[in-house]
C-alpha cells in the first residue's frame, strides 16, 4: 500500500516569501505529526492533528507557522515570511493510535532552503 | 534536562561484528514507549523496534534488539552481525503518555552515526 507522501522533495526560497508544505498520510490514519530536522540535528515535534483538529501546536517555533489538515486527510504546513532559520527537512508522520499501533510512519519529508 | 541523550555522535563497527549504540531518557510518566529508527543517507525514517514501559521481556526484531534496564532508565540498541547497509543515523525516541492534549508525539536524541567498515 502506499505510504506517506509529501510534496515537494525540495523547495528553494527568497526570505520573506510564504511556502506551502503538503503532507498526504496514509489512508485510514487519523493522527498527523509535522516533524522539523535542522542540519546534523534529531527531529523536533511541530504539530498534531488528530483528524482535522490540532489539539497540540506546542512545537510551531513561532506564529509564522501554520498548518490545518482537511477532510481528515491532507495536512499543509505554511511558513509566512520565511527565514533562513527555517531551513530544514520538514517531516511528516502517521498513525492510528491505539495500543497496537504506536508506530508513526514518516514520509520522505520536504528540504526547504530559504536563502 | 533532555528527555532522550545519545551520548555517541559517530560510531565505527566492523563488518558482522555486533555494536551497541546507547541511549538514556528522562520521564516521570510510568507509561511511556522507546523506538529506534534508523535514518539512511537517503532521508527516510525507518522504524526498527518499539519496547513498551511495562514490557517484560526486550525487545527484539531480526538482528535488532533493545537492551532495556528500566532502573537505569535506558534503552539501547544492538545491532549483530553488522551488514554494510546498516550505515546510517540511528535515532532513539520516546513517546509519552501524557504529552500535550494527547498528542503521543515522539521526542528524539540527536542520534547517533554508525559507519559499518568492511
Amino acid at each position: 500500500g502506499a505510504g506517506v507522501s509529501q510534496s515537494p522533495s525540495n523547495k528553494v526560497t527568497e526570505k520573506g516569501k510564504d511556502v506551502e508544505l503538503r503532507c498526504d498520510p496514509i489512508s485510514g490514519h487519523t493522527a498527523l505529526y509535522w516533524y522539523r530536522q535542522s542540519l546534523g540535528q534529531g527531529l523536533e515535534f511541530l504539530i498534531y492533528f488528530q483528524g482535522n483538529s490540532a489539539p497540540d501546536k506546542s512545537g510551531l517555533p513561532s506564529d509564522r507557522f501554520s498548518a490545518e489538515r482537511t477532510g481528515g486527510s491532507v495536512s499543509t504546513l505554511t511558513i509566512q515570511r520565511t527565514q533562513q532559520e527555517d531551513s530544514a527537512v520538514y517531516l511528516c508522520a502517521s498513525n492510528s493510535p491505539g495500543r497496537s499501533s504506536y508506530e508513526q510512519y514518516f514520509g520522505p519529508g520536504t528540504r526547504l532552503t530559504v536563502t | 534536562a533532555q528527555k532522550i541523550t545519545q551520548t555517541q555522535p559517530g560510531m565505527f563497527v566492523q563488518e558482522k561484528e555486533a555494536v551497541t549504540l546507547d541511549c538514556t531518557y528522562d520521564t516521570s510518566d510510568p507509561s511511556y514507549g522507546l523506538f529506534w529508527y534508523k535514518q539512511p543517507s537517503s532521508g527516510e525514517m525507518i522504524f526498527l523496534i518499539y519496547q513498551g514501559s511495562y514490557d517484560q521481556q526486550n525487545a527484539t526484531e531480526g538482528r535488532y534488539s533493545l537492551n532495556f534496564q528500566k532502573a537505569r532508565k535506558s534503552a539501547n540498541l544492538v545491532i549483530s552481525a553488522s551488514q554494510l547497509g546498516d550505515s546510517a543515523m540511528y535515532f532513539c525516541a520516546m513517546r509519552e503518555a501524557y504529552s500535550g492534549a494527547g498528542s503521543y508525539q515522539l521526542t528524539f536524541g540527536k542520534g547517533t552515526k554508525l559507519s559499518v567498515i568492511p
